[in-house]
């Protein structure tokens, strides 16, 4: 399978334990995305990496969440302290680093923090 | 800023029938790109259809087709012929031009589309 794979797929969690989330993006792509998705809600943008450099991150993405992308290839999100209303699905999507580049997106990985 | 609104939350439609998904969105920008994704129950986003803003001409995919008002800020989707497996959420979707974007993209709320056999 080529595809964007997301591990784990489901995460439950007590308040206030850590989690870390695992993109391996199309191998070939440069840039690899984070969006978070509640219920009912559309994908929210959290953060992008061109190869190993993170570019930009959304302000939704408080002090308690840091991404990284370590050697340009897979990339891990990790929460820390966690709160109930962290409760989502986290998607990662990877593309071509160009304007037109399409996004493939992952399955996700659901959050459930209790 | 971008924003996308889908007004629909929820629509159904007959198999073999048509059904049209509405979207507008709000930019200060004359160049981007405008996508709809589908994401099926617990499947991944998969991209349907994508139309470029200099592009007059609407974008067709199969039983996929847009209408596309750039002056309305408006970009319906329109499912033809429509099959069971085309039940899913239904997002509208902006990404601007400007390479500092990154290409990331501003999605709507969703439409959440059934279709009965």
């Amino acid at each position: 399978d080529t595809g964007v794979s997301q591990d784990p797929r489901h995460k439950i969690t007590k308040r206030g334990q850590n989690v870390t989330f695992r993109c391996d993006p199309i191998s070939e792509h440069n840039r690899l995305y984070w969006y978070r998705q509640t219920l009912g809600q559309g994908p929210e943008f959290l953060t992008y990496f061109q190869n190993e450099a993170q570019l930009e991150k959304s302000r939704l993405l408080s002090d308690r969440f840091s991404a990284e992308r370590p050697k340009g290839s897979f990339s891990t999100l990790e929460i820390q302290r966690t709160e109930q209303g962290d409760s989502a699905m986290y998607l990662c999507a990877s593309s071509l680093a160009s304007v037109a580049g399409e996004l493939f997106f992952g399955e996700g990985s659901r959050l459930t923090v209790l | 800023a971008q924003t996308v609104t889908q007004s629909q939350p929820e629509m159904s439609v007959q198999e073999a029938e048509t059904v049209t998904l509405s979207c507008t969105y709000d930019t200060s920008e004359s160049d981007y790109y405008l996508f709809w994704y589908k994401q099926p129950p617990s499947r991944q986003m998969i991209l349907v259809i994508r139309q470029e803003a200099y592009k007059q001409q609407n974008a067709t995919e199969n039983r996929f087709s847009v209408n596309f008002q750039k002056a309305a800020k408006s970009f319906s989707l329109k499912i033809s012929d429509s099959q069971l497996g085309d039940a899913a959420m239904y997002f509208c979707a902006y990404r601007s031009f400007k390479e500092t974007s990154g290409s990331r993209l501003t999605f709507g709320e969703g439409t959440q589309l059934t279709v009965n056999p």
